[in-house]
């Protein structure tokens, strides 16, 4: 069974950068879109963005210019870096598995259980 | 971006009812649609890909149909641990966008 855990701080200081780490275990960490997806409290579901196992990378246009995705092979890890954060960006971070490729790669069959990130001085 | 919409945005239901629960695309998005349900402090689950083929495990009281830019989830016959939120998400093209959810709470 595939299971996976975000991990970093639950507090993050503005104009500082937010880094959170995805550990996936049960499965190997290629051959599938690695996605983060945020959701401010009592707000909808946003995509960040993915990262292949190639390395390849799609962001959020959104976010594009304060994001950088990365995986480690390694660590069976993947991880998220926001850069000068604001308020606007308190959520619950979850990182998530998209399918094998084309559209799937935005079906996301599996979920980390979420970590509360909050952006405040 | 495609706009994803949802109707209704909440709605109360009983033990046994049927419920549909309709997602429209501001385009066509050629069946590639997705459906998740949350259930409060819990991450999402993905009930239906591609607009009607089920998740393994997820029960057969759900099921999806549509084309183009709508899209309906029904469930046939409402249970307890049925409640919740239900999303829908296009993934034919980035970003991937969710429609703003549909709360199902008891009549």
């Amino acid at each position: 069974q595939v299971q996976l855990q975000e991990s970093g701080p639950g507090l993050v200081t503005p104009s500082e950068t937010l880094s959170l780490t995805c550990t996936v275990s049960g499965g190997s960490i290629s051959n599938y879109y690695w996605t983060w997806i945020r959701q401010p409290p009592g707000k909808e579901l946003e995509y960040i963005g993915y990262v292949f196992h190639s390395g390849s990378t799609n962001y959020n246009p959104s976010l594009e210019s304060r994001v950088t995705m990365s995986l480690d092979m390694s660590k069976n890890q993947f991880s998220l870096r926001l850069t000068s954060v604001t308020a606007a960006d308190t959520a619950v971070y979850y990182c998530a598995r998209g399918g094998v490729g084309g559209h799937d790669r935005g079906s996301l069959d599996y979920w980390g259980q979420g970590t509360l990130v909050t952006v405040s001085s | 971006d495609i706009q994803m919409t949802q109707s209704p945005s909440a709605l109360s239901a009983s033990v046994g009812d049927r419920v549909i629960i309709s997602c429209r695309a501001s385009q066509s998005i050629n069946r590639y649609l997705n459906w998740y349900q949350q259930k409060p402090g819990e991450a999402p689950n993905l009930l239906i890909h591609a607009a009607s083929t089920l998740q393994s495990g997820v029960p057969s009281r759900f099921s999806g149909s549509g084309s183009a830019t709508d899209y309906t989830l029904t469930i046939s016959s409402l249970q307890p641990e049925d409640f919740a939120t239900y999303y829908c998400e296009q993934s034919y093209s980035t970003p991937f966008t969710f429609g703003p959810g549909t709360k199902v709470d008891i009549k």
